[in-house]
């Protein structure tokens, strides 16, 4: 699996966009790009994923650059129940393989 | 909603002690993982399964088992519990996917803090 560099902490205002970057230069052409978060003391909760093109549902938008080395989660309009640590990680879809987790960031969104 | 439900929230076993944590799913899953979490190390894969009684090693399997009897339950063993398992245990599961377009999301339980003195 390729390798993901993340920002330790970031701070946010509640109501602005809160932007999470990630860098996965290793990345080959058949890894996805996933994200997830963990709110304090519950299980990680699966966020958003992506191959080359953006992505967006009901809770961010994932943007992967053209060369796919990096891409940016962004939560549009943030709150301070989106206080959380955000893991960037990326891999193969492949049946019976689990996901890494790295440290990833730890977002801060404060009043 | 998918559910992964977990036995125990908090749980404090003495050293040398059998542990048994219990996971259930109620989404007929075929893929089941057990993760520790510690602070600073992010997420570690003990073990995994997809399909019953099937099982593979993840990245820190030591002093861990499993046990997959049933598609909906995973169970994570230790056999004699140490001081360097007090840990966060997660259990997650996911369906296996097909192909490039497989969704590969995991849900996972609200963990187990076991503390071993």
């Amino acid at each position: 699996d390729a390798k993901t560099t993340q920002p330790p902490s970031m701070d946010c205002a509640e109501g602005r966009a809160a932007n999470l970057p990630c860098n996965h230069s290793t990345i080959s052409g058949n890894e996805y790009v996933y994200w997830y978060r963990q709110i304090h003391s519950q299980g990680p909760q699966y966020i958003i994923h992506g191959l080359k093109n953006n992505e967006t549902n009901e809770m961010a938008s994932l943007i992967i650059t053209e060369d796919r080395k990096s891409s940016t989660l962004i939560l549009p309009h943030a709150t301070l129940r989106d206080t959380a640590v955000y893991y960037c990680i990326v891999r193969v879809a492949q049946a019976g393989t689990a996901l890494i987790f790295g440290k990833g960031t730890t977002l801060s969104v404060s009043s | 909603d998918v559910k992964v439900t977990q036995s125990s929230r908090y749980l404090v076993k003495r050293t040398g002690e059998k542990v048994f944590l219990e996971c259930v799913q109620d989404m007929d899953h075929e893929n089941m993982f057990w993760y520790r979490q510690d602070p600073g190390l992010g997420l570690r894969l003990i073990y995994f399964s997809y399909d019953v009684k099937m099982k593979e090693k993840g990245d820190i399997p030591e002093g861990y088992s499993v046990s997959r009897e049933k598609k909906e339950r995973f169970s994570l063993i230790l056999e004699s519990a140490s001081t360097n398992q007090t840990s966060m245990y997660l259990c997650a599961s996911s369906f296996p996917g097909s192909g490039r377009e497989t969704n590969y999301e995991q849900y996972f339980g609200p963990g187990t803090r076991l503390t071993v003195t």
